[in-house]
């Protein structure tokens, strides 16, 4: 299985920072890299595909980049409503493995 | 409206079996692979599997082949992910979520259900 490794596991910031979560895959999978959020006891949601494409309806703030083993995704401006715990999957080999998630607090 | 509405919480003892179902509507059912996604209590996301309704395809992650069965009845738009013998260390909520094809990600999640295995 494709290991997915997520930096920091947490992070607590102040609204209106920028926030950088970084994800390494351990193997080389172009652009196969999704991120989810998943709010305290909510189902996970889907943000980025391909690793930089928006999903539909979701906020401009959030973006994604990389490509081959190292990814990024960042809040531009942190907002209250982003406090979640975000993960990366990857999808170019089966079984599509996660990362350990990041949990995102406000300061 | 898009969704998938998935069964109640369940409560069980080791050793008993279980199917837990997960209902789509506003979509067709038979055009989009239905995937499960385990989350262990305080833990991360673990694809299990996926199966497609329009044809039964199902594939399987090596960890759970053989721990658990994916199926689905097209006919009520609803997919199923059961147990034969229940272990404590089934407890988790199960999610399912829709896989689009030609969109490797999923993109609608049911609400989980919450199974609790326990003598």
């Amino acid at each position: 299985d494709i290991q997915m490794t997520q930096s920091p596991s947490s992070l607590s910031a102040s609204v209106g920072d920028r926030v950088t979560i970084t994800c390494q895959a351990s193997q080389d999978i172009s652009n196969y890299l999704n991120w989810y959020q998943q709010k305290p006891g909510k189902a996970p949601k889907l943000l980025i595909y391909d690793a930089s494409n928006l999903e539909t309806g979701v906020p401009s703030r959030f973006s994604g980049s990389g490509s081959g083993t190292d990814f990024t995704f960042t809040i531009s401006s942190l907002q209250p409503e982003d406090i979640a715990t975000y993960y990366c999957q990857q999808y170019d080999n089966l079984p599509p493995t996660f990362g350990q998630g990041t949990k995102v607090e406000i300061k | 409206e898009v969704q998938l509405v998935q069964s109640g919480a369940e409560v069980k003892k080791p050793g008993e079996s279980l199917k837990i179902s997960c209902k789509g509507s506003g979509y067709s059912f038979t055009s989009y692979w239905i995937g499960w996604v385990r989350q262990m209590p305080g833990k991360g996301l673990e694809w299990m599997g996926i199966i497609y309704p329009g044809d039964s395809d199902t594939r399987y992650s090596p960890s759970f082949q053989g721990q658990v069965t994916i199926s689905a009845d097209k006919s009520i738009s609803t997919a199923y992910l059961q147990w034969s013998s229940l272990k404590a260390s089934d407890t988790a909520m199960y999610y399912c979520a829709r896989h689009p094809i030609g969109l490797d990600a999923f993109d609608i999640w049911g609400q989980g259900t919450m199974v609790t295995v326990s003598s």
